[in-house]
């Protein structure tokens, strides 16, 4: 198993500028998540999926869309990049039921929005 | 709303030293507890769990117990080696149905020296 893959690494864009953050997972998990992670402020997360076709907003969704069409990818977009969104962002998942179960994490994409 | 709070970094200590890394939490209910440790340039993996109270989470010899009556869960480790170098994350999830979140808190960096 692959686990959790996300494309690409590195990310640098101008200010306005649109992309698009893959998120692949090969172990049938159900939930997926994306996080953002900034200097003494931990993970927050940003837009979460139950399922294929059900998504919903997390702690900081604004500037931020995801759409979930198979179960194994959950892509972020970023639609008109701005400076704040300079980040590592971190894609997850994690089988769908119980409060316990553990959460696998991609290995993280750096952006820097200039 | 639910929150966790990590004692604030770095942490530098010599190896073989004891480790304590403290973290409490305010939830609802009767969350499950983790530490994931992120390794540099890595993404975040679970170290331990405890999903109710009194329970004792070990992995690669830490440790960190539930205690509901003070609500912490503190990470311990009797002897760090340098490998342990890393930033650990508190977190809880709060049985929520499908959707409980990961919360984390803001992460304390340790390095340990030979």
């Amino acid at each position: 198993n692959a686990g959790v893959t996300q494309t690409p690494k590195f990310q640098v864009l101008k200010t306005g500028q649109s992309m698009t953050l893959q998120c692949a997972q090969d172990m049938n998990h159900e939930y997926m998540s994306w996080y953002r992670q900034d200097p003494g402020m931990g993970l927050r997360l940003i837009h979460y999926s139950v399922g294929a076709g059900i998504t919903d907003q997390g702690e900081v969704p604004n500037g931020y869309n995801v759409s979930r069409s198979t179960t194994e990818d959950f892509p972020l977009r970023l639609l008109s990049a701005a400076p704040s969104q300079t980040s590592v962002y971190f894609c997850a998942s994690r089988e769908r039921t119980g409060s316990y179960n553990e959460q696998f994490f991609g290995p993280g994409t750096r952006l820097t929005v200039l | 709303g639910d929150s966790v709070t990590q004692m604030e970094g770095p942490v530098t200590l010599s190896e073989e030293a004891f480790l304590t890394i403290n973290c409490t939490y305010t939830a609802t209910g009767y969350p499950s507890l983790f530490w994931y440790v992120q390794y540099p340039g890595e993404g975040l993996q679970l170290l331990l769990k405890a999903t109710k109270a009194d329970d004792k989470g070990s992995n690669k010899g830490f440790e960190a117990t539930y205690r509901k009556e003070t609500t912490s869960f503190h990470l311990e480790k009797g002897s760090v080696q340098v490998s342990d170098s890393a930033v650990y994350f508190c977190a809880l999830r709060a049985y929520s149905g499908n959707t409980g979140k990961l919360i984390f808190g803001q992460g304390t960096t340790l390095q340990v020296k030979p």
